[in-house]
């Protein structure tokens, strides 16, 4: 199977600061990689799908990116609403695997 | 407004079973693929299951293939997920999720999740 790897694991960061998380993928999956938010106590709640298509509603600051098998997700300008556990999912075939998760908090 | 609401989780014992159900209502519900993801206490997130709309494709992550099994009724607008030989590391919220229409098997809407524990 396909394992996902996500990193950093945690990181902090100022308000205002420009965020990247990369998520690694062992094998090719084309495109077929989506990113979830979840808040501490909250359900999550995806990002984007496709790599790079916002969901409908997610803020602009949010975006996705795609080199060989390497996936980004990057906020543009952390706020404090974005404090939470980001994980991308890969869904080109079954297993659909989620990677382990990154959580973003506030310096 | 669309809503997924799970039930039928609780204390089961290491062997037993369960049957999750997940109750859709503002959507139509036959016209969307499901997933079943679980998060165990503290955890991140494990997909555990996908049924497309007809139930002709289905899916199940290797921990839980041969024990657990999904399907849906979408005559009472339902989702269900039966889970056999229950094991320790089974315990965990389990929430349902619609597709989205262009991305079928990525999880748009979630339920608020079901608690599962298995423990003697």
């Amino acid at each position: 199977d396909i394992q996902m790897t996500q990193s950093p694991s945690s990181l902090s960061a100022s308000v205002g600061d420009r965020v990247t998380i990369t998520c690694r993928a062992s094998q090719g999956i084309n495109n077929y990689l989506a990113w979830y938010q979840q808040k501490p106590g909250k359900v999550p709640k995806v990002l984007i799908y496709a790599a790079s298509t916002l969901q409908s509603g997610v803020p602009s600051r949010f975006s996705g990116n795609k080199s060989g098998t390497d996936f980004t997700l990057t906020i543009s300008s952390l706020q404090p609403e974005d404090v939470a556990t980001y994980y991308c999912q890969k869904y080109n075939s079954a297993p659909f695997t989620f990677g382990p998760g990154t959580t973003v908090d506030i310096k | 407004e669309v809503q997924l609401v799970e039930s039928g989780g609780g204390l089961v014992q290491p062997g037993g079973s369960l049957r999750l159900s997940c109750a859709a209502s503002g959507f139509t519900f036959s016209t969307y693929s499901m997933n079943w993801v679980r998060q165990a206490p503290g955890k991140g997130l494990e997909w555990v299951s996908y049924i497309d709309r007809g139930s002709s494709a289905i899916y199940y992550a290797d921990s839980v293939k041969g024990r657990f099994t999904i399907s849906r009724d979408n005559a009472k607008n339902s989702l269900y997920l039966q889970m056999n030989s229950l094991r320790a590391e089974d315990t965990a919220v389990y929430y349902c999720a619609s597709g989205i229409p262009a991305a079928p098997r990525v999880s748009d809407y979630w339920g608020q999740g079901t608690l599962v524990t298995v423990s003697s």
